[in-house]
């Protein structure tokens, strides 16, 4: 048990266009769900944490505005890139959370990668 | 600010070779885990550590949580090519982080 299931797996766009990023948990209910980025041979950076029916709580040095979390269901966690630009080419990945507690497992999905031209 | 340090960064080896990867931290955790990431998917655990000197092992991986919960390291005895990836350590304190993470080549 525990998938979690990330869509679209591969997105390429032209600069200016928004793009959304799908992150949903498939046999269980997600609490929390972590938005993540990961640029080529680096680790994750954390971007923002999101709670189902609440704001999402975003990382220091990461716009809120520019990347729109919403966590409508236990099931479903959104990120929208607006008007993405090729900074913004990197590979995203969700991770699905039961409860959010510290140390509770986090599942990951098998990540979007965004290329902005 | 990273808190984590992995190491080695990169390390190639031939199958059957055993290794060690390291990872370290000046903070204390409450518990550590460690993934694997293949290249186009995500992360995944591999297992978590809790208890100051834990030693934990899955088949020919060998994970030890420092006494002090403040470092940990990945031991793979008999490495296979299938072991190839990239190894993440991540920390949890007040919320969790991740290592820059170990990319390890297995050759045949």
């Amino acid at each position: 048990g525990a998938v979690v299931s990330q869509h679209p797996s591969r997105v390429i766009c032209k600069s200016g266009t928004s793009v959304k990023i799908e992150c949903r948990s498939l046999d269980f209910q997600a609490t929390t769900m972590f938005w993540y980025r990961q640029f080529p041979k680096q680790s994750l950076m954390l971007m923002a944490t999101s709670n189902e029916g609440s704001k999402a709580t975003y990382e220091q040095g990461v716009e809120k505005d520019k990347f729109l979390i919403n966590h409508a269901s236990l099931t479903l966690s959104t990120l929208t890139v607006t008007s993405a630009h090729p900074e913004d080419s990197s590979f995203y990945i969700c991770s699905a959370s039961r409860t959010g507690l510290r140390g509770q497992p986090q599942h990951f999905g098998d990540g979007t990668r965004l290329s902005i031209l | 600010t990273q808190l984590l340090e992995q190491s080695p960064q990169f390390l190639s080896i031939q199958e059957g070779e055993n290794l060690t990867v390291y990872c370290n931290s000046s903070s204390v955790f409450s518990s550590l885990q460690w993934y694997r990431q293949e290249p186009g998917e995500g992360p995944v655990l591999l297992v978590t550590v809790v208890t100051g000197g834990e030693v934990k092992k899955l088949k020919r991986l060998t994970f030890q949580f420092g006494d002090a919960r403040k470092d940990s390291s990945l031991h793979i005895t008999a490495a296979q090519p299938g072991d190839t990836g990239l190894y993440l350590c991540a920390g949890v304190s007040r919320d969790m982080r991740f290592g820059a993470g170990t990319r390890l080549t297995v050759k045949p």
